[in-house]
């Protein structure tokens, strides 16, 4: 079974400075990788996702992720945080189409609680 | 169009009590999966349910059951509460059962059991 490690639980950042919040994960199949954030008192919300293709995936909102297939990683990160950034963010990993693994669930790591500091 | 919505949003119950929490998903989702979420655990999936059938089922004991109608809404009950109950349970949807698709979050069912 697939599983993933969130090895920071916790990240303090200032404002303006970069972020990488760490993300890797373990199977022996090919994976979809996720990355969801939830804000306060609310649900998740998908950042971005890689399914195939260019192995940098970016946001919307200035997120990027790199699939690392060797190093198993999908780390996330952001040139320049700012106070709305604050969030807890979740890494997430489910077997590819094709993979014979077919409907498996969506494994979500324990998160990473990312705090500004003006 | 309408987001994932869960009911109640708070809730408190007593050792050995039972719960019902319901979820709404979007309108034409026809995949429902619910997630317990704690500090320091992440989120744990507990199942989802496509066209009212259980698809996946996660490592929860039996006191943990759900079902989905014809609507596609679902509900999950907890029976015989125990302290370790005391989460976030969310549900989320999707348009169907492919691992490439979003899930939608409702903002969950804070339950605290005493």
């Amino acid at each position: 079974a697939q599983s993933v490690t969130q090895l920071d639980s916790q990240v303090p950042v200032f404002e303006e400075a970069p972020v990488e919040l760490r993300c890797n994960y373990s199977s022996s199949v090919s994976v979809y990788l996720f990355w969801y954030v939830q804000y306060p008192n609310q649900g998740l919300q998908l950042l971005l996702k890689y399914l195939s293709g260019s192995t940098l995936v970016e946001s919307i909102n200035g997120f990027e992720a790199e699939f690392n297939k060797s190093q198993t990683s999908f780390h996330l990160r952001k040139p320049s945080v700012h106070i709305s950034d604050t969030a807890e963010y979740f890494c997430a990993v489910t077997y590819s189409i094709g993979s014979n693994f077919g409907n498996e669930k969506l494994t979500f790591g324990t998160g990473t609680r990312l705090t500004i500091i003006p | 169009k309408a987001g994932v919505t869960q009911t109640p949003r708070y809730l408190i119950k007593t050792r050995g009590q039972q719960v019902t929490l319901s979820c709404s998903p979007i309108s034409g989702h026809r995949s429902v999966s619910w997630y317990q979420q704690t500090p320091g655990q992440g989120l744990q999936f507990l199942f989802e349910y496509f066209s009212e059938t259980q698809r996946n089922k996660g490592n929860f004991p039996g006191r943990f059951s759900g079902r989905q109608f014809s609507n596609s809404r679902s509900e999950m009950n907890v029976s015989t509460l125990e302290l370790g109950d005391s989460a976030l349970y969310l549900c989320a949807s999707s348009l169907d059962l492919t691992p490439t698709g979003e899930l939608f979050f409702g903002e969950g069912s804070r339950l605290t059991v005493l």
